[in-house]
């Protein structure tokens, strides 16, 4: 059974200081690793697609990065609006209709 | 480019009364269709998933069913609600192959009184 754990569940910033969420994961062989981002009350928002070891993907100020058992969101110089819970996901290679396994996610809050 | 919509945004229902939750797709052709229930704390369960008109796959058993009546358009229902179908539930599409992201919808908060 394919599994995901992120970590921290929760984090607090100051604007402009950089760091990073960690998204672990088990899977019977990996097909893709989906980072979203959702905001309260709001529906999960696609950020990046990471197929394989190594590979990485930028958007703004935030970077995804993938290791053959864990994801990194790096987020550098963050500013308020960066402020929503972060998902992580994966699909294995087992399973049927594209199916996802989601983590519980980290909420990130971003101050002034 | 692609859409989907969900409604209602809310809704409050009594226990044992009936439930229709509607999510539609526009700008795409034969999706994957998916509905997932939020739990706070928890991750995204995926409760029914579709790849074809009349193609239901359902993921856990539970009180609620689904439907797919037309190529992009996905139905959530229950004929008696319990206590335990509160929830925030989110509709999705993805493209048929594999390893292609999910998109959402904006969800619907359902509070069971």
């Amino acid at each position: 059974e394919d599994q995901v754990t992120q970590s921290p569940e929760a984090l607090r910033l100051q604007e402009g200081e950089s760091s990073s969420l960690n998204c672990s994961y088990t899977v019977s062989g990996l097909r893709g690793l989906f980072w979203y981002r959702q905001d309260p009350g709001k529906g999960p928002e696609f950020l990046f697609t990471l197929y394989s070891a190594g590979e990485e993907k930028e958007k703004e100020r935030l970077k995804a990065t993938l290791t053959k058992k864990e994801s990194f969101l790096h987020i550098t110089a963050p500013k308020p609006e960066d402020s929503a819970t972060y998902l992580c996901a994966v699909q294995g290679v087992t399973g049927t209709a594209s199916k996802l396994t989601f983590g519980t996610g980290t909420r990130l809050q971003v101050t002034l | 480019s692609q859409t989907i919509h969900q409604w209602p945004a809310t809704l409050v229902q009594p226990v044992g009364s009936p439930l229709s939750l509607e999510c539609t797709v526009e700008g795409t052709s034969n999706p994957n269709l998916y509905w997932y229930r939020q739990a706070a704390g928890r991750g995204l369960q995926l409760l029914f998933y579709s790849v074809g008109i009349g193609q239901i796959s359902s993921e856990v058993p539970q009180n609620l069913s689904a439907s797919r009546p037309q190529d992009r358009q996905f139905i959530l229902s229950s004929k008696k609600l319990l206590l335990s179908d509160s929830g925030f539930y989110l509709c999705a599409w993805g493209e048929g192959l594999g390893n292609q992201p999910q998109h959402f919808g904006d969800g619907t908060r359902l509070s069971i009184l």
